[in-house]
């Protein structure tokens, strides 16, 4: 059971906006930053969102994300073919001291 | 250019041990805390343990303390995990990683596959 609480799964067609949420009950997460991931499963998790909002040079615009109190969202504003893949949220986590890791979340573009 | 580049996987029998190397570039390793982070086959990612910059403060999963111990040599650049008593559940890709929660330096290895069974 993973402290961040993701959907398994979410889908779009092209051009259409999509939302993957993450979410947690403890105050363990309290103001620490979310961070976002994009991975093709076994291989290198690649930086999508630090910062709970702040995109990393090279990553398109069309993904953003937010963080309240007890959940954050990624959205994927005009989804695209190539942004079929596993999405993951992680934040360091004061309590267990370690980083912590949603589920995770496989896109698919319908 | 950041690099990192695990190595020592391979199979293990139940109860055996294996050692994890990761050797870093392209930035001053010693600066920096580091992590390994796991994934088992259809899985999420597992975050297993984090190391200081000085090597001094280590903190591990439940699911591996009292097995693995995570170490580094500032000097050689790298990263290492000490896999001991190691079980089937502990079968997967092992990732070592810079992740800073404060900025965009997230940087992971390409994974090194650890199988466990007799």
């Amino acid at each position: 059971q993973s402290v961040l609480t993701q959907p398994s799964s979410a889908s779009g067609t092209p051009g259409q906006r999509v939302t993957i949420s993450c979410s947690w009950t403890t105050a363990n997460i309290g103001t620490n930053a979310v961070s976002w991931y994009q991975q093709l499963p076994g291989t290198a998790p690649k930086l999508l969102i630090y910062l709970n909002d702040q995109r990393p040079s090279g990553v398109p615009d069309r993904f953003s994300g937010s963080k309240s109190a007890t959940s954050a969202s990624l959205v994927i504003s005009g989804l695209q073919s190539e942004d079929e893949n596993h999405y993951f949220c992680a934040a360091w986590d004061d309590s267990l001291r370690g980083w912590v890791f949603g589920g995770g979340t496989k896109v698919t573009v319908l | 250019e950041v690099q990192l580049v695990e190595s020592g996987g391979g199979l293990a029998q139940p109860g055996g041990s294996l050692r994890l190397s990761c050797e870093v570039s392209g930035f001053t390793f010693s600066s920096y805390e580091m992590n390994w982070v796991r994934q088992a086959p259809g899985k999420g990612l597992e975050w297993i343990s984090y190391i200081s910059s000085s090597g001094n403060i280590m903190y591990y999963a439940d699911s591996v303390r009292g097995r693995f111990t995570v170490s580094r040599d500032n000097v050689k650049n790298s990263l290492y995990l000490q896999m001991n008593s190691l079980r089937g559940a502990d079968t997967a890709v092992y990732f070592c990683a810079r992740l800073l929660s404060y900025d965009s330096r997230h940087d992971w290895g390409q994974g090194v596959l650890v199988t466990v069974s007799s």
